[in-house]
């Protein structure tokens, strides 16, 4: 399994696009990068998935270069309700492990 | 609401003891994970089942088994409770087995050793 490293915490303030980067340097071919978000005494939820290049949905865009080494979730115009844990997985298998993930504190 | 379903919310037992924890996935989805998730930490997976068998396992003590069942929903089992199993147990479950298919999540059980 491709062991994953994030930032321990992030801060950013309300209307800013924020950044969160995944390395991932032993990412496998057959791999596929998800990103969870979990707020406190809840379980995680799924943001967005990607193979390569770029993946975008309503809430969020995911940039994988074409080395697939790292990826970036980038969250447009946070709100204080994106103060959360975010979970960068790196999987083509079975077990979905979840790292320590990185706290992102959205200030008003 | 995810549409997986866990029960109890919150259980308190003594030292010693064992509990089952039910889930019941989403409609249609056969994949089933548990995890187990301590006080200000990470997300320990314990084991996955697809379709009734056990597909992959994580860091699940002996004392903690789990199975699922032929309409699909899971139970965990845990004995000989010590004080340091006290954690939330996440359920979640998908429609494929790999784990590309997007993972969803119940609320938790909240379990408390005393």
């Amino acid at each position: 399994l491709a062991k994953t490293t994030q930032p321990i915490s992030m801060d950013s303030y309300e209307g800013q696009e924020v950044n969160i980067t995944c390395s991932h340097n032993n990412i496998a071919t057959n791999d596929y990068i998800t990103w969870y978000q979990q707020f406190p005494s809840q379980g995680p939820r799924f943001i967005i998935q990607g193979y390569k290049t770029k993946v975008t949905n309503e809430v969020a865009s995911l940039f994988i270069p074409a080395d697939r080494k790292s990826s970036t979730l980038s969250l447009p115009r946070v709100s204080l309700s994106d103060t959360a844990v975010y979970y960068c997985l790196v999987h083509s298998s079975y077990k979905l492990i979840f790292g320590s993930g990185t706290r992102l504190l959205v200030r008003p | 609401d995810s549409g997986v379903t866990q029960t109890p919310k919150h259980l308190i037992t003594a030292t010693g003891q064992r509990v089952t924890l039910r889930c019941s996935p989403r409609s249609g989805d056969l994949s089933v994970y548990w995890y187990q998730q301590s006080l200000d930490q990470g997300l320990q997976f314990l084991i996955q089942y697809y379709n009734g068998e056990e597909r992959a396992k994580g860091n699940i003590l002996e004392r903690f088994s789990a199975q699922q069942f032929p309409d699909l929903h899971s139970e965990l089992n845990l004995s000989s409770l010590e004080l340091g199993d006290s954690a939330l147990y996440f359920c979640a479950s998908s429609v494929g087995s790999d784990g590309r298919t997007e993972a969803f999540f119940g609320q938790g059980t909240r379990l408390t050793v005393v």
